[in-house]
């Protein structure tokens, strides 16, 4: 199947710095990609849509200017965490579907990354 | 986006089946039912997806009734491999910029 891969799968970094994460679609082109944060013991939590060419979208009570996504080409989203805090500890990961592969009428699957574990000190 | 329910935890024993069901009451008539499965530290995995009756593939098997408001996903002859948590989502989306909002999931804990 499609593979979406992650990168860094593990940072660690100061509070103040800003820490950049990648996620390519290997496989296949993804124009929209998803961003997930995850902490211990709870469910995935959507932070934004990441669009190929244009302007992320952003949840609800997610910082636009705290967590900026590119999405450059039709396989690369990144997440920088900016000015991280010990509060942005998480579990970071992207999600993309492969629409081209998916039978027509059906919710394409989603692929997910590994996950970036970020640790601020 | 229909509102999905499932149990918190549950536990079962190597060899067992395994049925989880999830609750979907306001589920739209587009609308799939989709399986995620994931372990520590990793993304989660897609299982199985279907919209209504039974579908079932090499790793499970979904039980769809005819309203759609619930769902089961059944595990046969689990093993200690399959501790894990099982996300069931109820969504639209036949593009690729469709939203996935997981709820809660269920914690699975296998036993030898």
């Amino acid at each position: 199947g499609a593979v979406v891969s992650q990168h860094p799968s593990r940072v660690i970094c100061k509070s103040g710095t800003s820490v950049k994460i990648e996620c390519r679609s290997l496989d296949f082109q993804a124009t929209t990609m998803f961003w997930y944060r995850q902490f211990p013991k709870q469910s995935l939590m959507l932070m934004a849509t990441s669009n190929e060419g244009s302007k992320a979208t952003y949840e609800q009570g997610v910082e636009k200017d705290k967590f900026l996504i590119n999405h450059a080409s039709l396989t690369l989203s990144t997440l920088t965490v900016t000015s991280a805090h010990p509060e942005d500890s998480s579990f970071y990961i992207c999600s993309a579907r492969d629409e081209e592969g998916a039978p027509a009428f059906v919710v394409a699957e989603a692929f997910f990354g590994q996950g970036t574990r970020l640790t601020v000190v | 986006l229909a509102k999905t329910t499932q149990p918190v935890s549950m536990d079962s024993y190597e060899g067992q089946e395994v049925n989880i069901t999830c609750s979907h009451n306001n589920i739209a008539t587009n609308d799939y039912i989709t399986w995620y499965q994931q372990f520590p530290s990793q993304g989660p995995r897609f299982i199985i997806q279907g919209y209504k009756t039974k579908v079932t593939n090499e790793v499970a098997s979904l039980f769809i009734p005819a309203d759609r408001k619930s769902s089961t996903l059944s595990l046969p002859r689990v093993s200690l491999s399959d501790t894990a948590v099982y996300y069931c989502l109820a969504s639209t989306g036949y593009s690729s910029a469709s939203k996935i909002i997981f709820g809660s999931g269920t914690r699975l804990s296998i036993r030898p």
